[in-house]
């Protein structure tokens, strides 16, 4: 599609649900990121991946979060056992990949709310 | 967490008013890059800066790409309603990969 995309633009979840939150990247991006945005802060790196590699997942808070790539394109982040904490806006991005140049393109996110 | 600091963290200024902002590290980063947000909407890239010392321009927006690699400003010239929004930092790490991390935010309030 023309831009990143998320889905779903809303999920409200109970505590202790697992949720899954799928990003559609820009076609033929290299890379994929999640973050994680919490009300009036920057954007909080989870994870990201070129292709299917998870290159560093070293900001996913805890084993309760996981994603994957499978297929190199669509990818799904999923948290289990959710908590209140959880609450938050995720966002996906994309680039092009290699070093340099390769500035990432957003998606509207996915505002998550665990009640 | 956040590894860019980034300042000040809100900013309220006149119409037509010049702005600045800027962001900080500990660590070099290879790429810095400027990002504006909209209430209910993802960030938009503003500017890209990829060399030590580079200065661009894009509209009313000037970046700059400190020399040290620790370092970025935004300056935003004759400031309009539509500057509102948040403004965000972000640094690419030179760790071989594509790891980008941002900043706070800069939140703009600009009153006509």
């Amino acid at each position: 599609g023309a831009g990143v995309s998320q889905s779903p633009r809303y999920k409200v979840t109970k505590r202790g649900q697992d949720v899954a939150l799928r990003c559609d990247p820009i076609s033929g991006h290299v890379s994929l990121y999640w973050y994680r945005q919490a009300l009036g802060q920057g954007p909080e790196f989870l994870t990201y991946f070129n292709y299917e590699a998870q290159q560093d997942k070293s900001g996913l808070p805890n084993d309760r979060f996981s994603a994957e790539r499978p297929e190199g394109s669509i990818s799904t982040l999923t948290i289990q056992r959710t908590e209140q904490r959880d609450s938050a806006m995720y966002r996906c991005a994309s680039s092009t990949g290699g070093t340099g140049n390769s500035p990432l393109h957003f998606g509207n996110g996915t505002r998550l709310t665990v009640t | 967490g956040q590894q860019l600091n980034q300042s000040p963290q809100s900013m309220f200024i006149q119409e037509g008013e010049d702005v600045s902002m800027n962001c900080t590290s500990s660590s070099i980063f290879n790429t810095w890059l400027w990002y504006k947000q909209d209430p209910g909407e993802g960030p938009v890239l503003l500017i890209a800066l990829y060399k030590a010392g580079e200065l661009t321009s894009n509209g009313r927006l000037t970046a700059q790409f400190g020399i040290t690699r620790k370092d970025s400003f935004l300056n935003i010239s004759a400031s309009i309603p539509s500057d509102v929004g948040i403004y965000f930092c972000a640094g690419q790490r030179p760790t071989g990969n594509n790891d980008m991390r941002f900043g706070a935010g800069t939140r703009l309030t600009v009153k006509p």
